[in-house]
């Protein structure tokens, strides 16, 4: 059974810094891309970054890019969310999503979120 | 950037077919792909590349797509329908970035 736990949401200072991990368990990690999503308190979906199999290739949301980062250990079947510079919009519930494959598409699980609260 | 629309609601009595849009410069070049949330839990996909049905979904979920625009159909809604649904797609720059449409509240009353 595919099972993805999300950890770290917390809540922060505007400015702050914060890392978010994603266990996953249930496949061969290191066989799929892997991505984050958010969504903010009673709004829509906001896709916020993919990271390869390998971790060779990342995307990001114009909305974070240059203040977040993802990762991954492949041999740990852990995925990360650096988020650094935050703002208050960036307070969401985040998940990870599991890929169909090793190349980006789309996602077929997600986990339950961690929540992120950016406020002073 | 990319933006993907969808009407904010739809309402549709029991039994009855709902269709929920999605549009998208990029959709005559990309698959789109829907998701259903319910309250308080994580999305389920419901359909993949345009009209595909993941196994355990529903045979009255149904999808297509034609130009600019995918559509997701409901044939003989259930009240258990009732919740939100997304489209999501990538751009056509071919980036992988993705993006989800701003969502559609389904009311089955």
């Amino acid at each position: 059974e595919v099972q993805l736990v999300e950890s770290g949401g917390v809540v922060v200072q505007p400015g702050g810094s914060l890392r978010l991990s994603c266990a996953a368990s249930g496949f061969t990690f290191d066989d799929y891309t892997m991505h984050w999503v958010r969504q903010a308190p009673g709004k829509g979906l906001e896709w916020v970054s993919l990271i390869s199999w390998d971790g060779g290739s990342t995307y990001y949301a114009d909305s974070v890019k240059g203040r977040f980062t993802i990762s991954r250990d492949n041999s740990k079947n852990s995925l990360y969310l650096q988020m650094n510079s935050l703002r208050t919009e960036d307070t969401a519930l985040y998940y990870c999503a599991k890929d169909t494959a090793m190349e980006p598409g789309w996602f077929d699980y997600w986990g339950q979120g961690t929540l992120v609260t950016v406020s002073s | 950037s990319y933006e993907l629309t969808q009407p904010p609601s739809v309402s549709v009595s029991p039994g009855q077919t709902a269709r929920i849009t999605c549009s998208g410069d990029a959709l005559p070049k990309k698959y789109a792909y829907w998701y259903q949330q319910k309250s308080g839990q994580a999305p389920v996909l419901v359909i993949y590349e345009d009209s595909k049905r993941p196994s355990g979904i529903p045979e009255r979920f149904s999808g297509s797509s034609s130009g600019t625009m995918a559509t997701l159909t409901i044939s003989g809604a259930q009240v258990e329908d009732e919740a939100d649904y997304y489209c999501y797609s990538t751009d056509s720059s071919g980036n992988h970035r993705g993006v989800f449409g701003g969502g559609t509240k389904l009311t089955v009353l």
